[in-house]
């Protein structure tokens, strides 16, 4: 599976864009992005996720390059319950029989500030 | 719709004791996995399930045993605990969300803290 880096924190006004970059400059073409976001003391919880379009859910939207190595992930209106830990991951499209084990990095702590 | 229970959520245990963290899915999964969280360290695979009968080694298997009882449960054996092994432990589950997306969206539980003295 191709790498990521993510920072590793960054600072958000409550009510303001929070926008979580990724780089992932050795994914190959079968490979989506997906995001998690894990708040303290609970399990990771699944975000959004996307192959080569922007994606738009009603949590978050995914930009990605259109060379693909990198992404963006957008929390359009951050609140003080987006703090959290924000894990960014590729990994190539399921094929019949194939494991679906995720591999999760360091993330990026996005604090969000009143 | 509990999606994926875990118990317990607090253990602790003295070198050398031995205990089976419990993991059930309700959503019909075939896939189930083990992680551990230690601070700095991101989550690690222990183990997984592909599908009810399988079990694979993941990133830090050593020290511990799985076993996939059926299509909704799968443990986690600590044989005989160590320090080392106090950490959050979290299991998941997940299916493909079909063919076309080919995604792979894992469900988590609410986690495991073991402390190991």
């Amino acid at each position: 599976d191709a790498k990521t880096t993510q920072p590793p924190s960054m600072d958000c006004a409550e009510g303001r864009a929070a926008n979580l970059p990724c780089n992932h400059s050795t994914i190959s073409g079968n490979e989506y992005v997906y995001w998690y976001r894990q708040i303290h003391s609970q399990g990771p919880q699944y975000i959004i996720h996307g192959l080569k379009n922007n994606e738009t859910n009603e949590m978050a939207s995914l930009i990605i390059t259109e060379d693909r190595k990198s992404s963006t992930l957008i929390l359009p209106h951050a609140t003080l319950r987006d703090t959290a830990v924000y894990y960014c991951i590729v990994r190539p499209k399921n094929s019949g029989g194939s494991n679906y084990k995720l591999t999760f990095g360091k993330g990026t702590l996005l604090t969000v500030n009143p | 719709n509990a999606g994926v229970t875990q118990t317990p959520k607090f253990q602790v245990l003295k070198t050398g004791q031995s205990m089976t963290l419990q993991c059930a899915q309700d959503m019909n999964h075939n896939s189930m996995y083990w992680y551990r969280q230690d601070p700095g360290m991101g989550l690690r695979l222990i183990y997984y399930s592909a599908s009810e009968g399988t079990t694979d080694k993941g990133e830090v298997p050593n020290g511990y045993n799985v076993s996939r009882l059926n299509k909704r449960e799968f443990s986690l054996r600590l044989e005989s605990a160590a320090p080392s092994q106090t950490s959050v432990y979290f299991c998941a589950s997940n299916e493909r969300q079909g063919l076309a997306s080919g995604a792979n969206v894992l469900t988590f539980g609410a986690g495991s803290r073991l402390t190991v003295l």
